[in-house]
């Protein structure tokens, strides 16, 4: 069971690239979501989807696009990276909005644009 | 002013003392509340939920909720260096379905 997978682990990008980060969860859960991670600063969300179909904006979603592909698949995208795109990036998921329902997180996309 | 406050530390604490990590809210309409550990380089993983005020107590870990004065606390006992790690406080409105996340509390253990 690998829970929630994030691909890929690392990556470099130029100013102006663009690239999609790729989640999959395998618990069957409704909920999912991207997070920034920049230090000190906790956690961010970018963006949110609550079930299959549909997708919400969280607090920092300037600069990226997100796809709901099925249950099982979000995609954040940047489609042209700035420096300030610099972070760790996790996502998660969740069975759904009941505060007892625990949020798994995927290990973590480290980006760095130049 | 972010909704959910923490102190960033570094939080020294010798090894078997009792680390106090506080957690302030902003918004009344929270309900539920959330202390997550987070290793150096690793992701999150929950250590405690709670959603009434008072204490609620798992292992060595007990997080308590004061909602009228809108704070959350999280007491490790007997600390151990595998403490050591960043503690991060996350709230919750009724139904909101996403998490607001403080910056963390850094917590060194010192053997």
């Amino acid at each position: 069971n690998a829970g929630v997978t994030q691909t890929p682990k690392f990556q470099v990008l130029k100013t102006g690239q663009s690239m999609t980060l790729q989640c999959a969860q395998d618990m069957n859960h409704n909920s999912m979501y991207w997070y920034r991670q920049d230090p000190g600063m906790g956690l961010r969300l970018i963006y949110y989807s609550a079930s299959e179909g549909t997708t919400d904006k969280g607090e920092v979603p300037n600069g990226y696009n997100v796809s709901r592909l099925n249950k099982r698949e979000f995609s954040l995208r940047l489609e042209s990276a700035a420096p300030s795109q610099t972070s760790v990036y996790f996502c998660a998921s969740r069975t759904g909005p009941l505060a007892k329902n625990i949020q798994y997180f995927g290990a973590g996309t480290r980006l760095s644009v130049l | 002013q972010k909704e959910v406050e923490q102190n960033s530390g570094p939080l020294s604490v010798p090894e078997g003392a009792i680390a106090s990590l506080n957690c302030t809210y902003s918004d009344r309409g929270s309900q539920s509340f959330f202390w997550y550990r987070q290793y150096s380089g690793k992701s999150p993983e929950l250590i405690m939920s709670i959603y009434s005020n008072g204490d609620k107590e798992d292992g060595r870990f007990t997080a308590q909720l004061n909602k009228a004065s809108q704070y959350v606390s999280l007491l490790i006992r007997d600390s151990q260096p595998s403490d050591s790690a960043t503690y991060l406080c996350a709230s919750e409105r009724a139904a909101g379905n996403k998490l607001t996340f403080g910056g963390g509390t850094r917590v060194l253990v010192k053997p």
